[in-house]
């Protein structure tokens, strides 16, 4: 069975200051797929990065970068310099190519940007 | 390029009343997958679907759930005689390819039911 841990349910920062959004992974699985969602508070998902389990090479892109360690099973999320527009549950997600293409997502974290 | 569509956005239904929730795939995707957003929850997998045929549907209730995905026209997930725990936000996604590198589930806007 696969499973993913957001063990952050809720973060407050204040604008401009830097957060990190910790994802957990399980899965017996040796070639899976890790994703990231938000859901703003209009309540769409939106798609903000992959990462295949062969490649570990960290990605930025702009305020955003993910941070994948097969070794502690994690795969976390930074924005820098937050800003009150990147209020909103931020989804962790996960599968596998044994996973029937099911996305198994983890509970999310609420993030709150203050001004 | 248009998106994953759904259809209603919102959808009320009294208990007892049958509810039909439509899903139009971005151009060119033939899998289609509907996960279920229970109020304060992550979503969960409800069922995979490529044209004409249920590939996975280990996520779905056992009774009263029911999703179809037509050679013409959208997906639909159909849920009979509704009761309140149903009162959710259904999301459909849908990918080009089934797996690989190439896989990415991109999400509709969801349809959020309420049981009154």
């Amino acid at each position: 069975a696969q499973k993913v841990t957001q063990a952050q349910t809720e973060i407050s920062v204040v604008e401009k200051e830097d957060v990190t959004l910790d994802c957990v992974y399980e899965t017996r699985d040796t070639t899976y797929y890790l994703f990231w969602y938000k859901q703003p508070p209009s309540g769409e998902l939106v798609f903000l990065i992959r990462r295949n389990s062969f490649d570990e090479q960290n990605e930025i892109s702009g305020r955003y970068s993910w941070n994948f360690q097969k070794s502690t099973s994690s795969f976390n999320f930074t924005i820098t310099a937050s800003q009150v527009v990147d209020s909103a549950v931020y989804f962790c997600a996960l599968t596998s190519d044994n996973a029937g293409n099911m996305l198994t997502f983890g509970g999310g974290t609420r993030l709150m940007v203050k001004p | 390029n248009a998106g994953v569509m759904q259809n209603p956005r919102h959808l009320v239904r009294r208990r007892g009343q049958e509810a039909r929730l439509r899903c139009s795939p971005m151009k060119g995707h033939s899998h289609v997958y509907w996960y279920r957003q229970l109020p304060e929850e992550g979503l969960k997998f409800m069922v995979y679907l490529q044209k004409e045929n249920i590939i996975d549907e280990s996520g779905m209730p056992k009774e009263r759930f029911s999703a179809e995905f037509p050679k013409e026209g959208p997906s639909i997930l159909r849920i009979q005689q509704v009761v309140r725990g149903d009162s959710a936000a259904y999301f459909c996604a849908s990918s080009l390819l089934g797996q690989g590198p190439s896989y990415e589930q991109y999400f509709g806007p969801g349809t959020r039911l309420t049981v009154t």
